[in-house]
C-alpha cells in the first residue's frame, strides 16, 4: 500500500513553454502533498506544501507565479512550471501523507525529470 | 527553522561490513526522523523511521538510534551487500503533516 505515482516520468521542453506534472496517491487519500526539487548530487529541497482545497504554501525563494500548484482532489496534486527556462531543469519529486493517520510518514513518488532546452 | 546535518557525505565499505550514518538536527520540537534510500533516477524510498518516544528501532539488518538530548540520530546497516549501494538521506519533521527537512545525503558504496 501507500503508493504515489508521478506523470510524466521525464519530459523535455523548449524554453518558454509550460509543463504540468501530476502527483497521485493511488491507494490512499492525501489532504497534504509536498513538492520537492532535487538538483544532481544534491539533497531534496522543499518547494511547497499543497493542501487539498486551499492555496499552496511556498518556501522562501520559490516563485509562486512560476510554479503553480493545484491540489484539486484528495488523490491528485499538480505542479505546473510556467515559462520554463534551462535553470528549471531538475528532478521534481512529490510526496503525500495519508489522511486520517497519526504521524508524519511521507510516501514519495518516483520523480519527474524535467529538461528545458 | 529546522536544520539537519548529515555525515559522512560518502562512505565505502566492504561487503559484510557495517555502515553507520549520523545526523544531527537543530529544532528540539522535531519528533519524527525517517531515513530514505534513493537509487539513481528514482524517488526516495522509506527504509526505517523513528519517533521521539523511542530510542532505538530495528528492522532486520537496519537499525536507527535516537538521542533526543543530544539531538542526533543514526542509521546502522549490518552485513552490507552490494545492493545496499545508494544515496541515503536522513530527515526530520515536527508535528504530523509538516514537511520533512532533509540532510545532504550519504553516498554508500559496498564493494564485493
Amino acid at each position: 500500500g501507500a503508493v504515489v505515482s508521478q506523470h510524466p516520468s521525464w519530459v523535455i521542453c523548449k524554453s518558454g513553454t509550460s509543463v504540468k506534472i501530476e502527483c497521485r496517491s493511488l491507494d490512499f487519500q492525501a489532504t497534504t502533498m509536498f513538492w520537492y526539487r532535487q538538483f544532481p548530487k544534491q539533497s531534496l529541497m522543499l518547494m511547497a506544501t499543497s493542501n487539498e482545497g486551499s492555496k499552496a504554501t511556498y518556501e522562501q525563494g520559490v516563485e509562486k507565479d512560476k510554479f503553480l500548484i493545484n491540489h484539486a482532489s484528495l488523490t491528485l496534486s499538480t505542479l505546473t512550471v510556467t515559462s520554463a527556462h534551462p535553470e528549471d531543469s531538475s528532478f521534481y519529486i512529490c510526496s503525500a501523507i495519508p489522511a486520517g493517520l497519526a504521524g508524519a510518514t511521507q510516501y514519495f513518488g518516483p520523480g519527474t525529470r524535467l529538461t528545458v532546452l | 527553522g529546522e536544520n539537519v546535518e548529515q555525515h559522512p557525505s560518502t562512505l565505502s565499505v566492504q561487503e559484510g561490513d557495517s555502515a553507520v550514518i549520523k545526523c544531527t538536527y537543530s529544532d528540539s520540537a522535531s519528533n519524527y526522523f525517517p531515513w530514505y534510500k534513493q537509487e539513481l533516477g528514482k524517488g526516495p524510498q522509506l527504509i526505517i523511521d523513528i519517533r521521539s518516544n523511542v530510542g532505538e528501532k530495528k528492522d532486520q539488518r537496519i537499525a536507527v538510534t535516537l538521542n533526543k538530548t543530544a539531538k542526533h540520530f543514526s542509521l546502522h546497516i549490518t552485513e552490507t551487500q552490494p545492493e545496499d549501494s545508494a544515496v541515503y538521506f536522513c530527515a526530520a519533521s515536527g508535528q504530523a503533516g509538516t514537511a520533512l527537512i532533509f540532510g545532504k545525503g550519504t553516498t554508500l558504496s559496498v564493494s564485493s
